[in-house]
Parts: C-alpha cells; sequence; structure tokens
C-alpha cells in the first residue's frame, strides 16, 4: 500500500485557464474526500465520496469546481476559468468511513493562479 | 455550526520543556476528536485520536484526553525534542464524517 497519491504535485496556471487535479486513494478505502488550504489556516471540507456517489459538498465549491469518482477508484477535481483566490494547496484524503476511522491525507496538490 | 478552536501560535520552547497547545470545540453530538500534524514539506498525518468522552489518545509521548464538560482535546507533551517542530492542527468529525479543522499551531523547538 503506497498511500494516497496526488498528481500533479505542484501546479502554476493563468487566470482564466482550467485546471484538473487528480486523487489515488489507499485502494480498499470506500470515502475520498478533498480539502482546500490557505497559509496559516487548516484545511476546509470541499466534498465527499462514498464510492462513486457524491453526497456532500461545500458552499465553497463554487460552479466553477466539479469533482467526480468515476468507478469509486480515483477522483478528480476540475476547476474551470481560474481565479487568483484558488490559489492554495488542494488536499485529498481517504478513509474506510465511520467517524472513528482516520483519514488519510495525500501530499496536496499546490494551485497557483497567476 | 460545528467548529474547533486552537490556540494560536507559534509557539516556540526548548528542548525536554513541556508542550500544551489548547483546543476546545463546538459541536451538535458527540464527534470524535484528533490531533494531527504537518512535518515541514510533509502531508498531514494523524497524531491521536479520541471518540468519546473522558478517552484519552496517545502517540509518540503526545496526550490528549476528550473532555466533553469542557469541550476541550488540549494537546500535551511532557518533553519535546526539536524533531518535533511542526504545525498542529486539532479536528473534530462531524456527523457526516467530515472534518473540520482548526487553523493550526506552528511549534518551533530550539535545541
Amino acid at each position: 500500500d503506497t498511500g494516497v497519491s496526488q498528481d500533479p504535485r505542484h501546479k502554476i496556471t493563468k487566470r482564466g485557464q482550467n485546471v484538473t487535479f487528480r486523487c489515488d486513494p489507499i485502494s480498499e478505502h470506500n470515502r475520498l474526500y478533498w480539502y482546500r488550504q490557505t497559509l496559516g489556516q487548516g484545511p476546509e471540507f470541499l466534498t465527499y465520496f462514498q464510492n462513486e456517489a457524491q453526497l456532500e459538498k461545500s458552499r465553497l465549491l463554487s460552479d466553477r469546481f466539479s469533482a467526480e469518482r468515476p468507478k469509486g477508484s480515483f477522483s478528480t477535481l476540475e476547476i474551470q476559468r481560474t481565479e487568483q483566490g484558488d490559489s492554495a494547496m488542494y488536499l485529498c484524503a481517504s478513509s474506510l468511513g465511520g467517524v472513528s476511522h482516520e483519514q488519510y491525507f495525500g501530499p496536496g496538490t499546490r494551485l497557483t493562479v497567476t | 455550526g460545528n467548529s474547533v478552536t486552537q490556540m494560536e501560535g507559534p509557539v516556540t520552547l526548548s528542548e525536554e520543556a513541556f508542550l500544551t497547545i489548547n483546543c476546545t470545540y463546538t459541536a451538535t453530538g458527540y464527534p470524535s476528536l484528533f490531533w494531527y500534524v504537518q512535518y515541514p514539506g510533509e502531508g498531514l498525518q494523524l497524531l491521536l485520536k479520541a471518540t468519546k468522552a473522558d478517552d484519552k489518545g496517545s502517540n509518540k509521548g503526545f496526550e490528549a484526553t476528550y473532555r466533553k464538560e469542557t469541550t476541550s482535546f488540549h494537546l500535551e507533551k511532557g518533553s519535546v525534542q526539536v524533531s518535533d517542530s511542526a504545525v498542529y492542527f486539532c479536528a473534530l468529525s462531524d456527523p457526516s464524517e467530515k472534518l473540520v479543522f482548526g487553523k493550526g499551531t506552528k511549534l518551533t523547538v530550539n535545541p
């Protein structure tokens, strides 16, 4: 088991461009979460999946953001028409589900919008 | 709504000093509580957790006790090391199991 992986680790893009990030969870984990972390803040919840079903989306997730988890395996997070305020670290986590189960975090994708 | 408030940093200590990082929470129901740690250049790692009142989580010399009466989950370590330098996040798991984090406390331990 190699843990949660995310790709790319860093992304620099120009305002208005679209970007897509990928997360590969731990293989037996049915829950997958996306969080966003800005400098000096704790991670903030964006959305999560139970298998392939997207169960909850934060109000932070504007219409420019979309996430998918086809076949309940890897997940993608797409941001359309990026804005400078989207610059942040995007974190993915996976778990077995259940309030006592640990969420395992990936290394994150750092997005810089110029 | 659910929220976590933790001690503002940064915190700077000398090696072998006692550490306390305060964390209080607001939540409906009985959340699970966690401390996560982020070492420089690394991802978030679970340090310890407690799932019900009066539970004590412990790991690597760190401890925290789930205090329902004071809605607190303070992190303590009796003797810190330089290698403990990191950012520490207190978090709770809400009924939908997503994590709600505090802002983080940066700890620097000097030799």
